[in-house]
């Protein structure tokens, strides 16, 4: 099986840097993902993390530590639009995604 | 590119009947597809995983009888709910990868559909 946690909610302010941990204990594990979600929206995605060390892409950055079993997805210069569910998901064998139970990210002005 | 487009997007039935959902990629292929279930306030679950011109693996705790998945084209694959019940009313949401960027593992999702069973 497969444990992803993540906190379950976070509020941050306009502006700021925000970091949303992930940890994992999975068998198998292959990469992780971030995706973000707005209510009743699909998922989109956001980066993707194999190796260690930190991904950055524009206002996010994404870290991973395959050893610790960590990762977290660090938002710069936040903005309301940014108000969203952040879903980590590890890669498990050739396909299959598996989802945290998402970090409801408030963005307050 | 890498569009994913699922229909319909949002269904309300009665309890006993069966409702087909379809998951299409408009302008890849994909081998796999993945089925996903997701009740208000929580995460996505994977209900199966879809595999062209092959039977579904589903994912422990989904009942494959009820949840019917068939994958017959590179392009589409189809997730009918067999005599719906109210518990059933969740957020169904599809995804696929394409061939070619098998590599990157990164998955393009449907709208996703929004069942309501009466």
């Amino acid at each position: 099986g497969q444990n992803i946690d993540q906190p379950t909610e976070m509020t941050a302010t306009e502006g700021a840097i925000v970091q949303i941990n992930c940890t994992y204990q999975t068998s198998g594990f292959n990469g992780l993902f971030w995706y973000q979600q707005h209510a009743g929206e699909a998922p989109t995605f956001l980066s993707y993390n194999v190796l260690d060390g930190l991904e950055e892409k524009g206002r996010f950055s994404s870290f991973l530590s395959r050893s610790k079993g960590y990762s977290y997805l660090l938002l710069k210069e936040l903005q309301m639009k940014d108000s969203a569910s952040y879903l980590c998901a590890v890669t498990r064998g050739a396909n299959n995604l598996f989802f945290g139970t998402g970090t409801r990210l408030t963005v307050i002005p | 590119g890498a569009v994913v487009s699922q229909h319909p997007s949002w269904v309300i039935c009665k309890s006993g009947t069966s409702v087909k959902i379809e998951c299409r990629s408009l302008d890849f292929q994909a081998t796999t597809m993945f089925w996903y279930r997701q009740f208000p306030k929580q995460s996505l679950m994977l209900m199966a995983t879809s595999n062209e011109g092959s039977k579904a693996t589903y994912e422990q705790g989904v009942e494959k009888d009820k949840f019917l998945i068939n994958h017959a084209s590179l392009t589409l694959s189809t997730l009918t709910v067999t005599s719906a019940h109210p518990e059933d009313s969740s957020f169904y949401i599809c995804s696929a990868r394409p061939l070619q960027r098998t590599n990157t593992g990164e998955l393009f999702f449907g709208e996703g559909s929004r069942l309501t069973v009466l």
